[in-house]
């Protein structure tokens, strides 16, 4: 079935290191994004990419890094530099975007679960 | 002023009575409009997407637009208790072609038996 796979399900990081978190989609989609939740609030931008090798920082892309070496997968960095990382990250895709898209959802995938060790 | 605001709720509602959910946004060319239901440790699934003013129903499911007003509401007819979940509203801000979305921080919606 086409769909989202995101893994890892839990992921726990400790002080100092860098962690990586995988998103694949087999749904041909060209758009891809990386969102942030927090408990009790919404979800928020973190990076998107829209074609292969090329991103956009999103409205918190300071302590992540991203790459979009295929159409299928956009993997997720957590680096060091991001005090206070423990969230709940979701990667969702879309049909490209342009005028003719506008209308087109985008769709999750279960998600990773990130904690500070 | 957040660009998509909804009461956080909860909105607590009989088994079998109607949930209304209300969204407004701040972007007054905004287009397009999604209701996504996320239930507690999971992650959000699509409900409903509407692009014109008026009501659009998909079951017991109801999008109400009103572009003039700037708001965009979903009503869930004969609640059920799995209808509990925190409801997300996102808008597609013109100001990106390519579909980013900005999402409401949720309306948490219990229905009680």
């Amino acid at each position: 079935d086409g769909g989202i796979t995101q893994s890892p399900k839990y992921l726990f990081r400790k002080e100092g290191q860098n962690v990586t978190l995988s998103c694949e989609q087999n749904l041909n989609h060209d758009a891809m994004y990386w969102y942030r939740q927090d408990p009790g609030q919404g979800l928020r931008l973190i990076y998107y990419s829209q074609i292969v090798n090329d991103f956009q920082k999103g409205d918190i892309a300071e302590g992540y890094s991203v790459s979009r070496e295929k159409k299928e997968s956009f993997p997720l960095t957590v680096t060091s530099a991001q005090k206070n990382p423990t969230a709940f990250y979701l990667c969702a895709s879309s049909m490209a975007g342009g005028p003719g898209y506008s209308n087109q959802p985008q769709h999750f995938g279960d998600g990773t679960r990130l904690s500070i060790l | 002023q957040k660009e998509v605001e909804q009461n956080s709720g909860p909105l607590s509602v009989p088994e079998g009575a109607i949930a209304s959910l209300n969204c407004t946004y701040s972007d007054r060319v905004s287009q397009s409009f999604f209701w996504y239901r996320q239930y507690s440790g999971k992650s959000p699934e699509l409900i409903m997407s509407i692009y014109s003013n008026g009501d659009k129903e998909d079951g017991r499911f109801t999008a109400q637009l009103n572009k003039a007003s700037q708001y965009v509401s979903l009503l869930i007819r004969d609640s059920q208790p799995s209808d509990s979940a925190t409801y997300l509203c996102a808008v597609r801000v013109t100001t990106d072609s390519w579909g980013k979305l900005q999402f409401g921080a949720g309306t948490q919606v219990v229905v009680t038996p």
